[in-house]
């Protein structure tokens, strides 16, 4: 069964603390894993998408990576507006993405 | 302004209403979602259309219904018998193309009082 598991599922970091957050994956036929912010109240807003392992993007203090069963999502120097729930999501087949339940990430001043 | 604009922002319902919630696009999109989101889980399918005229039921369809009568409009139905309706729910939208990431509205929070 296709299955996206994030971890952990709360993170205090201080500012400037940088850390990972995890999305581990079993998909059959991955055509991409998809990373989401998401603040309270609002719909998920799209950060990065990744096809292959090996791959890495990079956006402002946050960097995502790839392997043939992870991605990471790495956040350096963070700042107290990076505080959010971030999601990742693995594309199955044609139309389906399937959801983690997300990282709550709240960095103090 | 573009995007996927959901409405309304917050909805009220009594037991045993049906309610209906709005979701439109002008992004062009071929392909549309409805999600509902609770605490401490992941979002889950409830329906997608990959074309006018076309939908198919996702994970968690009992008790909801769709209809797409227009590229542009996805309107979802709560029912009466969907017996936990308060939720989040979220609807998106995906560029054609196999690989290409979904687009997300601002959500609609319902609420049973």
């Amino acid at each position: 069964e296709d299955q996206v598991t994030q971890s952990p599922e709360a993170l205090r970091l201080q500012e400037g603390e940088s850390s990972s957050l995890n999305c581990s994956y079993t998909v059959s036929g991955l055509r991409g894993l998809f990373w989401y912010r998401q603040d309270p109240g609002k719909g998920p807003e799209f950060l990065f998408t990744l096809y292959s392992a090996g791959e890495e993007k990079e956006k402002e203090r946050l960097k995502a990576t790839l392997t043939k069963k992870e991605s990471f999502l790495h956040i350096t120097a963070p700042k107290p507006e990076d505080s959010a729930t971030y999601l990742c999501a693995a594309g199955s087949g044609t139309y389906k993405y399937i959801f983690g339940t997300g990282t709550r990430l709240k960095v103090l001043a | 302004d573009g995007g996927i604009t959901q409405s309304p922002k917050y909805l009220f319902r009594k037991e045993g209403q049906n309610v209906t919630l709005s979701c439109e696009q002008n992004l062009n999109h071929d392909a549309m979602y409805w999600y509902r989101q609770d605490p401490g889980q992941g979002l889950r399918l409830i329906y997608y259309s990959q074309i006018v005229n076309d939908f198919q039921k996702g994970d968690i369809a009992e008790g909801y219904s769709v209809s797409r009568e227009k590229k542009e409009s996805f309107p979802l139905t709560v029912t009466s018998a969907q017996k936990n309706p308060t939720a989040f729910y979220l609807c998106a939208g995906k560029p054609s193309g196999r690989d290409t990431e979904a687009f997300f509205g601002q959500g609609t929070r319902l609420t049973v009082v």
